[in-house]
């Protein structure tokens, strides 16, 4: 099955600073999503974004799905945004398959 | 609209025990995905649920099993708990069968096998 790794494991962040995450997956995806796990545990989709780029106020992502990667930037990043920023990737064709999440990014930002 | 709910929040069984969780997603999301989250292992995949089909599977033992009622409401079991059963669970519902659109995720339960 399609493996998803995340990079870097850790980030330390000053308030302000701003920072790229990155997603590799070892197949071609028909889907991926970007999650952000707030310290309660709760994950909220960020983006679903199998290929393209999208902007979502601080946040944007970057899907080249023919080089099998995806980028998350995140900009003037706030104690808020702390938390483990998740990818998630089906691979192959068609609506079979399931979702398989890398092991996140642990994103801290110190005020 | 009421967001993916799961119940209970927290749950303590001992070892030897079954569990029974409920999800129920958001109204008119018809997939139902089940996540067991782990500090060493990360989100691994359970079980998707389609219209009262389990559509995927992950690889874990047959004592996790799960299900779908007709109104898309998921339950999950876990008989002959283990230590190593603890864990945060977590259920995701979608419109369509898994990760053809935004996957949206419950707050999930956290279980502890004493």
């Amino acid at each position: 099955g399609i493996q998803v790794e995340q990079s870097p494991p850790d980030l330390i962040l000053q308030e302000g600073a701003n920072s790229t995450l990155r997603c590799n997956f070892s197949d071609s995806v028909n889907n991926l999503q970007w999650f952000h796990q707030n310290p309660w545990g709760q994950l909220i989709n960020l983006f679903y974004i199998p290929s393209g780029t999208k902007q979502n106020g601080r946040l944007s992502a970057t899907t080249v799905a023919t080089e099998r990667y995806s980028l998350l930037y995140i900009s003037s990043s706030q104690t808020t945004d702390s938390g483990v920023y998740f990818c998630a990737a089906r691979g192959g064709s068609g609506n079979t398959g399931k979702l398989i999440f890398g092991q996140g990014t642990t994103l801290q930002v110190k005020p | 609209k009421a967001g993916v709910t799961q119940t209970p929040r927290y749950l303590i069984k001992t070892r030897g025990q079954q569990v029974t969780l409920s999800c129920s997603p958001i109204s008119g999301h018809r997939s139902v995905s089940w996540y067991q989250q782990t500090p060493g292992q990360g989100l691994q995949f359970l079980f998707e649920y389609f219209s009262e089909t389990q559509r995927n599977k992950g690889n874990f033992p047959g004592r996790f099993s799960g299900r779908q009622f007709s109104n898309s409401r998921s339950e999950m079991n876990v008989s002959t708990l283990e230590l190593g059963d603890s864990a945060l669970y977590l259920c995701a519902s979608s419109p369509t069968p898994q990760g053809n659109e935004k996957l949206f995720f419950g707050s999930g339960t956290q279980l502890s096998v004493l």
